[in-house]
């Protein structure tokens, strides 16, 4: 069965902090997301990649497609980036068993940053 | 800027009752989505659609149903409510209408909670 981990579920940190967010998926991908998810429901596409890195203001994605393995980072982290942070996978030829687009979400890593 | 918009934030209805959720897209977007997310189970793919009229299974379809009668429009529709479906419901769309490219970004509505009583 394809699978995407995500680690921590659960990370609380205090601001100004370097966070890391770590996803793990089981097979070939074509393209990896990073979702963040604040209180009360909106969901903000980050990044899509396949892979390297990406960068986006304190926001950096790294992939590693030989290892499975991809990496969110937020550097001098704040208050306002606590939400929760969602990776989602597209498997290589996926149809079925991982929805539309052939997406597989992760169960999100919930990220509280203190002031 | 609104992109995906769902028209209820919070319903709460009694067991047994009809329920339509509604996503309207203004970015002329192919496809569309509804999910579901629980604590625990992440996001679940309930219906989805690649054009006016047309709808696919996700991966957890029964007790739901869909209507697509205009490109901007996508309608979730529970024609029973029952507790276990009290949940998250959230509504996306993305651009291109092949499906499975792996290159489609999602653009997400601000999600509709639902309570079942």
């Amino acid at each position: 069965k394809n699978e995407v981990e995500q680690s921590p579920q659960n990370l609380t940190a205090q601001e100004g902090e370097f966070i890391t967010i770590n996803c793990s998926y089981s097979v070939g991908i074509s393209a990896l997301h990073w979702l963040q998810q604040h209180p009360g429901g909106g969901i903000v596409s980050l990044f899509m990649l396949s892979s390297g890195k990406k960068k986006h203001g304190r926001l950096i994605a790294t992939i590693n497609i030989q290892e499975k393995h991809s990496s969110l980072h937020i550097t001098a982290s704040h208050p306002r980036d606590s939400a929760v942070y969602i990776c989602a996978v597209t498997f290589l030829r996926a149809r079925g068993g991982g929805g539309a687009d052939g997406l597989t979400f992760g169960k999100g890593t919930h990220l509280i940053i203190q002031p | 800027d609104v992109k995906v918009t769902q028209s209820s934030r919070y319903l709460v209805k009694r067991t047994g009752e009809k329920v339509f959720l509604e996503c309207v897209q203004d970015m002329d977007h192919e496809n569309m989505f509804w999910y579901r997310q629980d604590p625990g189970l992440g996001l679940r793919l309930i219906y989805f659609s690649y054009d006016v009229k047309m709808k696919e299974k996700g991966d957890i379809p029964e007790g739901y149903s869909v209507s697509r009668e205009k490109k901007e429009r996508f309608s979730l529709i529970l024609e029973s409510a029952s507790t276990n479906q009290t949940s998250m419901y959230l509504c996306a769309s993305s651009l291109y209408g092949n499906g499975y490219s792996g290159a489609n970004v999602l653009t997400f509505g601000a999600g509709s909670r639902l309570t079942v009583l």
